[in-house]
Parts: structure tokens; sequence; C-alpha cells
């Protein structure tokens, strides 16, 4: 079953903070998160493997809460670079296959 | 460092032709390769995975078929194309718990 991202969407001025969520009806084994700019393949950013798992790359970070099924993405200071679509990716296990949310589409304005 | 390719980056073909999709990786030795579909302003479906030569999983009953030729190549086909085809074809590699995409092929059947 597909993970749920909340917001669908969000604008932010440049140098404001946002949060992604997402929720997985199932127990995981890890979250991958993806940005994607229009017309391009997703891009990773980061992979949280152990429940509470914090992790940060520059101003974004991200963290995993195992039990809870959940995980957010943090997005710090935003830059006009951060626009796209964000995708959490799930994977319970089975041969590392992942099973994508809907997206949260961030745009950051001046 | 690993580099995954695909081609055409672009197609359009009409409804009841053939398609061919081919995907090659560098730079890595077996690994799990994955073909996605991403419908216009949607999220992304994974559609096959292979963890090896010749092994290959269907996780969506389709008009698609996937096949493992050699270690790095990742091949999409289809018989004869439907409109519902239509879409961004992205394949992706995997090493441990991480994926990594290509750059995609945007296929319009009309």
């Amino acid at each position: 079953q597909q993970p749920v991202q909340s917001p669908q969407a969000v604008i932010l001025r440049e140098g404001e903070d946002a949060v992604i969520n997402c929720s997985s009806s199932k127990a995981l084994y890890s979250v991958h998160w993806y940005r994607q700019k229009h017309g391009e393949a997703p891009v990773f950013l980061m992979i949280l493997l152990k429940g509470g798992e914090q992790k940060g790359h520059e101003k974004i970070s991200a963290s995993f809460n195992e039990k809870k099924q959940q995980s957010s993405l943090y997005l710090t200071a935003s830059q006009l670079s951060y626009s796209g679509t964000y995708f959490c990716g799930t994977d319970t296990g089975t041969a590392s296959k992942l099973t994508f949310g809907t997206g949260t589409r961030l745009q950051v304005t001046l | 460092s690993q580099t995954i390719h695909q081609w055409p980056a672009t197609l359009v073909q009409p409804v009841g032709s053939p398609l061919s999709l081919e995907c090659t990786v560098e730079g890595t030795s077996n690994p799990n390769l994955y073909w996605y579909r991403q419908a216009a302003g949607r999220g992304l479906q994974l559609l096959f995975y292979s963890v090896g030569i010749g092994q290959i999983s269907s996780e969506v009953p389709q008009n698609l078929s996937a096949s493992r030729p050699q270690d790095r190549q990742f091949i999409l086909s289809s018989k004869k194309l439907l409109l519902s085809d239509s879409g961004f074809y992205l394949c992706a590699w995997g090493r441990g718990n991480e994926q990594f995409f290509g750059p995609g092929t945007r296929l319009t059947v009309l």
C-alpha cells in the first residue's frame, strides 16, 4: 500500500522552513527520500535505516520513527534550488523494493 | 563511479506498435535493477524488478514485459502499446538499500 505524504503541496519564501511527512500502514525496514525537478529523474537525497535515525544533508535532514511507521523530511532556510517534488519511498524488506508516496510539491519563491 | 543509461530519451509511438526501452548500468556488478513508470503529475509505480540475469518479478499485471539478458542490461518491452502506456519510464539500479535512477524515457502513445 502506498505511503501517504503530507502536505500535498507547499509554497515557501526563500529562507523559510518546511516539514514533509510520510506515513505507512506497514512496518518499515527503511525510508528513502528523493527530490524530482520537473521533467527530470528523481535524485536520491538520503536513506534512513533504523528506528529513530536522523540524517542530515546540508540544510536538509530527516527522521524515522519506526514505531509510528513515519518519516519526516526537514528543509531549513530553504533555497530556490529546493523547489521540486519530494517523494518518500518505503521499503518493507523485500528485495529492496520501494513503494513511493504520491509526492509533495515544494515551491520556493523570492 | 556508477552510471546508468537509458534510451531513447523520448519516444512517440502509435497505438498497437511494439516497444523496446533499454537500460544499462556501468561501474557495478550484479545490481538489482528496476523499471518504474510515472504518469503525468503522479508518483512512481514499480513495474518490474530483477535481482539477477533472467530473474524478473512483475509487480503489476499489464501490457508490458521485462528481460535481463546481461548482468547490467534491463529491457522493457511491449508487443502492442496502449494509450495508457504513455508516461515517464525510469530505470533504477540498487546497491544494498539504495536506489539510483537513470535519466528516464518519456513515452507518448498516440
